[in-house]
């Protein structure tokens, strides 16, 4: 059974630019999470999936941001216009609703905006 | 609002001996639970222990043990006979009913090193 899995791990984009991260959850987990972690500080809840439906957002998703799980499985986090503001780590996890209480995490993608 | 406070941005212990890694938590939900989750330097955060509000023994994990005082609204981490694979940034976090149990807020973290 793999864990959660992140693509890119490293991103570096120039300020303006669109980025893509991918976060593959553990297979059969039907609730999928964003966060960020900024230098320094614990991570932040960005969003959350149950299965294919958003069920929630932070405030910290402001409208250049949006999350998609099209198929119920993988999910996509999309930046656009990108400024200096949005470098951090953007972590993602996975876990059974029905199942214990834990997250997994994935590696996570650090994105650097130059 | 929930919050959980850490109070010790670092830590430093000698190997096989134990620690204790603070937590406080404020929440005004009777339901909530309590996390306590490993970061290495690469990155990735590792789960290590939960315990939720209405759990009448303190969780344990192997080396991990939770002490949670209700009363004082803490939830300290205690790891026994620590090794040097401990060293590393260590992040409580909280889930409310009110919240539906799913998004965690984090602390600031603890980095821990361990010294041969």
């Amino acid at each position: 059974d793999t864990g959660v899995s992140q693509n890119p791990r490293h991103k570096i984009t120039k300020r303006g630019q669109n980025v893509t991260f991918r976060c593959d959850p553990i297979s059969e987990h039907n609730r999928l999470y964003w966060y960020r972690q900024t230098l320094g500080q614990g991570p932040e809840f960005l969003t959350y999936f149950q299965n294919e439906a958003q069920l929630e957002k932070s405030r910290l998703l402001s409208d250049r941001f949006s999350a998609e799980r099209p198929k119920g499985s993988f999910s996509t986090l999309e930046i656009q216009r990108t400024e200096q503001g949005d470098s951090a780590m953007y972590l993602c996890a996975s876990r059974i609703w029905e199942g214990g209480h834990e997250q997994y995490f994935g590696p996570g993608t650090r994105l650097t905006v130059t | 609002a929930q919050k959980i406070t850490q109070t010790q941005p670092g830590m430093f212990v000698q190997e096989k001996e134990a620690v204790t890694l603070d937590c406080t938590y404020d929440t005004s939900d009777p339901s909530y639970g309590l996390f306590w989750y490993k970061q290495p330097s690469s990155g990735e955060m590792i789960f290590l222990i939960y315990q939720g509000s209405y759990d009448q023994q303190n969780a344990t994990e192997g080396r991990y043990s939770l002490n949670f005082q209700k009363a004082r609204k803490s939830a300290n981490l205690v790891i026994s006979a620590s090794q040097l694979g401990d060293s590393a940034m260590y992040f409580c976090a909280m889930s409310t009913a009110r919240s539906g149990n799913e998004k965690l807020t984090f602390g600031t973290g603890t980095r821990l090193t361990i010294i041969p």
